[in-house]
């Protein structure tokens, strides 16, 4: 039961552009929502994360859009830089649960 | 400085072998999970615990086991590895409180058993 889905495995933008990475979810319990990345060899780590109350988050270059009615959230990086290449990870999960349901993540390649 | 440490980060044993997967962490974090991830795949929660003396299993059925008698120390063990256990285990931490769930993970094990 693959509660958050990321359909897209891989995307390729040029630096300096906008990259937009989709995220769906089927759960309407969850509360948090949040993205990782990964790099090869290393753990994911923490990039932003938004409330099911809020409808966007923003942080630097970094931005994710919540749309509840659609159970959709999508991350932004604008401009996107060689370095922002890696596996994104969306995760959501309900208040004060564990179980934190991840999804299979997309390969952001950033060319030069 | 703050992290969490995975060792080994590599690992090749025959079949029918005890492995023993360590996890430490020195944010003084109370919560502590075993993820499970193959490639291309999403992260799945194996194991976690809420303390010391506190283990859980997670939503993916595994045959491994945990146990947590320090606050930093959160070892995962496979009695008898198989081929089927080949796979990446990723160790986490938060702490504990309402909001976002943020994990702090270590740089993972990859497990190969043949």
């Amino acid at each position: 039961d693959q509660q958050v889905k990321q359909n897209s495995p891989s995307l390729s933008v040029q630096e300096g552009r906008i990259s937009i990475l989709n995220c769906d979810y089927t759960n309407s319990m969850f509360d948090y929502f949040l993205w990782y990345k990964k790099y090869p060899a290393e753990g994911p780590t923490f990039l932003i994360s938004i409330s099911s109350i809020k409808d966007k988050n923003e942080d630097g270059r970094f931005t994710v859009f919540l749309n509840k009615s659609a159970k959709h959230l999508s991350l932004h990086i604008v401009p996107s830089q060689p370095g922002d290449s890696a596996v994104y990870f969306c995760a959501a999960s309900e208040d004060n649960n564990n179980d934190m349901r991840f999804g299979a993540g997309t390969r952001l390649t950033v060319k030069p | 400085e703050a992290d969490i440490y995975q060792t080994p980060r590599y690992l090749v044993i025959g079949t029918g072998k005890k492995i023993t997967l360590e996890c430490s962490q020195t944010m003084g974090h109370d919560k502590m999970y075993w993820y499970q991830q193959d490639p291309g795949m999403e992260l799945h929660l194996i194991h976690y615990s809420y303390g010391v003396n506190s283990t859980e299993k997670g939503d993916l059925s595994s045959e491994s086991t945990v146990s947590r008698i320090r606050t930093e120390h959160f070892p995962l063990t496979l009695e008898s590895a198989r081929p089927s256990h080949t796979s990446q285990y990723l160790c986490a931490s938060s702490e504990l409180g309402s909001g976002a769930n943020v994990l702090t993970f270590g740089a993972g094990s990859r497990l190969t058993v043949l």
